[in-house]
């Protein structure tokens, strides 16, 4: 089975902080994903990449980036902080392009900013 | 562009009963359409996918969607509620020269007994 780890659970920070969210999956797979869920929005998608150092944004990139500097790390990151990026941010994987194949998501981390 | 619409954020049954959880999709291209489940704290998972072969498609669970394209619709159903069955439920699209997919906002069941 997949498993799309990521590394906190329920993280609590202050407006202004740079916050660091880490994402590891152990297939190997090529694509990866961050999305932020909030009440009533669905999940909308913030960056992607498809190969080690690349990115490409989603619907909603502003006031965040990626690192992918491995092929089974993807970390979002927030570079200062604040109220309205609290939110659940969902990492997922996919082996790649093909249609068939379809994403494996991590639990989600909650993120409180303060 | 790709759109999905859920209809209603909440859809409450009795165990036993019928689930019908709707799905209508907005695309420019043949879609390929999807049914995501996530349960109290988790992430989601997959439920089932159309990818152009058999319109009635069956799921985990037993869940099945049938995918109509005169009504541009992908509802979820499953004959008989169970208690396990209460998630949200998200459906998703995609198709031919897009890289990602599109969510729609969810639908969160409750069964009560």
């Amino acid at each position: 089975d997949v498993k799309v780890t990521q590394s906190s659970r329920y993280l609590v920070k202050r407006t202004g902080e740079k916050v660091f969210l880490e994402c590891v999956q152990d297939m190997d797979h090529e694509n990866m994903f961050w999305y932020r869920q909030d009440p009533g929005l669905g999940l909308r998608l913030i960056y992607f990449s498809y190969d080690v150092k690349m990115k490409e944004k989603g619907d909603i990139p502003e006031g965040y980036s990626v690192s992918r500097e491995k092929k089974e790390r993807f970390s979002l990151i927030l570079e200062s902080a604040s109220t309205n990026q609290t939110s659940m941010y969902l990492c997922a994987s996919s082996r790649d392009n093909s249609y068939n194949s379809p994403l494996h998501f991590g639990n989600g981390t909650r993120l409180t900013v303060t | 562009a790709q759109s999905v619409t859920q209809l209603g954020s909440h859809v409450s049954v009795s165990e036993g009963a019928l689930v019908l959880l709707r799905c209508n999709y907005s695309s420019s291209v043949p879609p390929y359409l999807f049914w995501y489940v996530q349960y109290p704290n988790q992430g989601l998972q997959l439920l089932l996918k159309y990818t152009s072969a058999a319109t009635l498609v069956k799921g985990i669970n037993g869940f099945e969607a049938e995918f109509k394209k005169s009504e541009t619709s992908f509802h979820l159903t499953k004959p008989s509620a169970h208690m396990s069955d209460a998630a949200e439920y998200f459906c998703a699209v995609t198709g031919v020269g897009y890289s990602t997919l599109t969510f729609g906002k969810g639908t969160m069941l409750l069964v009560s007994p």
